[in-house]
């Protein structure tokens, strides 16, 4: 029974456009969420969060609104470079500080 | 500045046979994890330190031990390897704080024959 599910394995959008990668959870406990990308043969790296006390966070070009009423949560990438070609994870944590739900991840691909 | 650093990168195991996966921190993190990630699924715990001195079970322990040496070091034993822990293990650390986030080492590929 997957808790935090990302739908779309792959998404291929236009450099300079808009990346909407999109991340559903289903355990309302539930009320931290983190944004990680991943590149080939390395591990994750952290690239964005947000508390359930908010409903939007912005980093430069990352932005994560979070839609609780829905369980919904998307990182919105603007403009897309070729450098965020990655797979990023969605990850969310509740009672217990320490054990993080994944997502199966999404792989964005950004066309030249 | 060399983050988390994990021991070996590949490794090709037969089943039955034991071994150690190692992984150290130099940033003064409080807490070690150690992950398995499978395709098409998410990062799944197997076990976590949250302090020098303390360890506890994640999502999927069986088959697995760890030792957290001391404040920089935590170990990942397969004490007899079977074709199920074929994977990528990732060893991460974080400050321990409420939500840090963690910082992942480029993993070991382990296959079981």
């Amino acid at each position: 029974d997957q808790q935090v599910k990302q739908n779309s394995p792959s998404l291929s959008v236009q450099e300079g456009r808009i990346s909407i990668l999109n991340c559903d959870y289903t355990n309302s406990m539930f009320d931290y969420f983190l944004w990680y990308k991943k590149y080939p043969a390395e591990g994750p790296t952290f690239l964005i969060s947000i508390s359930s006390i908010k409903d939007k966070n912005e980093d430069g070009r990352f932005t994560v609104f979070l839609n609780k009423s829905a369980k919904h949560l998307s990182l919105h990438i603007v403009p897309s470079q070729p450098g965020d070609s990655a797979v990023y994870f969605c990850a969310a944590s509740g009672d217990s500080n320490y054990q993080l739900i994944w997502g199966a991840g999404t792989k964005l691909i950004i066309k030249p | 500045n060399a983050g988390v650093t994990q021991t070996p990168k590949f490794q090709v195991l037969k089943t039955g046979q034991s071994m150690t996966l190692q992984c150290a921190q130099d940033m003064n993190h409080n807490s070690m994890y150690w992950y398995r990630q499978d395709p098409g699924m998410g990062l799944r715990l197997i076990y976590y330190s949250a302090s020098e001195g303390t360890t506890d079970k994640g999502e999927v322990p069986n088959g697995y031990n760890v030792s957290r040496l001391n404040k920089r070091e935590f170990s990942l034993r397969l004490e007899s390897a079977a074709p199920s822990q074929t994977s990528v293990y990732f060893c991460a650390s974080s400050p321990g704080t409420v939500n840090s986030p963690l910082h992942f080492g480029n993993g070991t590929r382990l296959t079981v024959t």
